[in-house]
């Protein structure tokens, strides 16, 4: 049965900085990897999508990497802003399955 | 990507009634699914909807308790039967383009049960 985990469950830092979230799976047969954001009381923003076969993926001033036979991604925030305040949800779907099996999550605050 | 819509947003109900849950899509999709995110949690998967067929429901998931029809291929509704206070959750349902398998989410409906 695969499983999520990701680290830490909460994370708070000062405007600007950069950050790494992340994520590890149990089982690498995955067929791909996608990060969200979702903000208190609302549903999930799409961020990054990694298929297996990709290492990383980037928009704007996030980058999502793959490590698949180590079971891990990592989310890089750079020059972090009040704004990606949020809690990051890492799923991935594995073959043959559309279901998306997710983390519990990391809390971020972007303090001002 | 898709946009989706959920009715209500929210609700306040009362133990032993019932909820119906909508979710309109702005793009015709082949499979829908409804997610529940209950207080602290992480999301689980409820239900696969394809348009047609029976939905296929996860380990834990009854279809007496969460019945779901998909009349077309742009909408779906979720009704959670008999509810307990233990039913108070987000629900969020959701679809995935054909293209990369991104999946994309309403904004999720809050229910809670008194």
């Amino acid at each position: 049965k695969q499983e999520v985990t990701q680290i830490p469950a909460a994370l708070s830092v000062p405007e600007g900085e950069n950050l790494v979230l992340n994520c590890s799976f149990t089982d690498s047969a995955i067929y791909n990897l996608q990060w969200f954001r979702q903000d208190p009381g609302k549903g999930l923003t799409s961020l990054l999508l990694i298929q297996s076969s990709q290492r990383e993926q980037t928009s704007g001033r996030l980058n999502a990497s793959l490590d698949k036979s180590s079971g891990r991604s990592t989310l890089y925030i750079a020059a972090s802003q009040p704004g990606d305040s949020a809690t990051y949800l890492c799923a991935v779907t594995q073959g043959g399955s559309e279901k998306l099996v997710f983390g519990k999550g990391t809390k971020l605050t972007v303090n001002p | 990507s898709a946009v989706i819509s959920q009715k209500p947003s929210r609700d306040i109900c009362q133990r032993g009634t019932s909820l119906t849950i909508q979710c309109q899509v702005d793009s015709q999709v082949t499979m829908m699914f409804w997610y529940r995110q209950q207080p602290g949690q992480s999301l689980t998967l409820i239900a696969t909807a394809n348009q047609g067929s029976e939905a296929t429901y996860e380990s834990g998931f009854v279809i007496d308790k969460f019945p779901i029809s998909r009349p077309n291929l742009t909408f779906s509704t979720l009704t959670v039967s008999n509810m307990s206070p233990e039913d108070s959750s987000i629900y969020l349902c959701s679809v995935e383009d054909w293209t990369d398998n991104e999946q994309f989410f309403g904004p999720g409906t809050r229910l809670t049960v008194l």
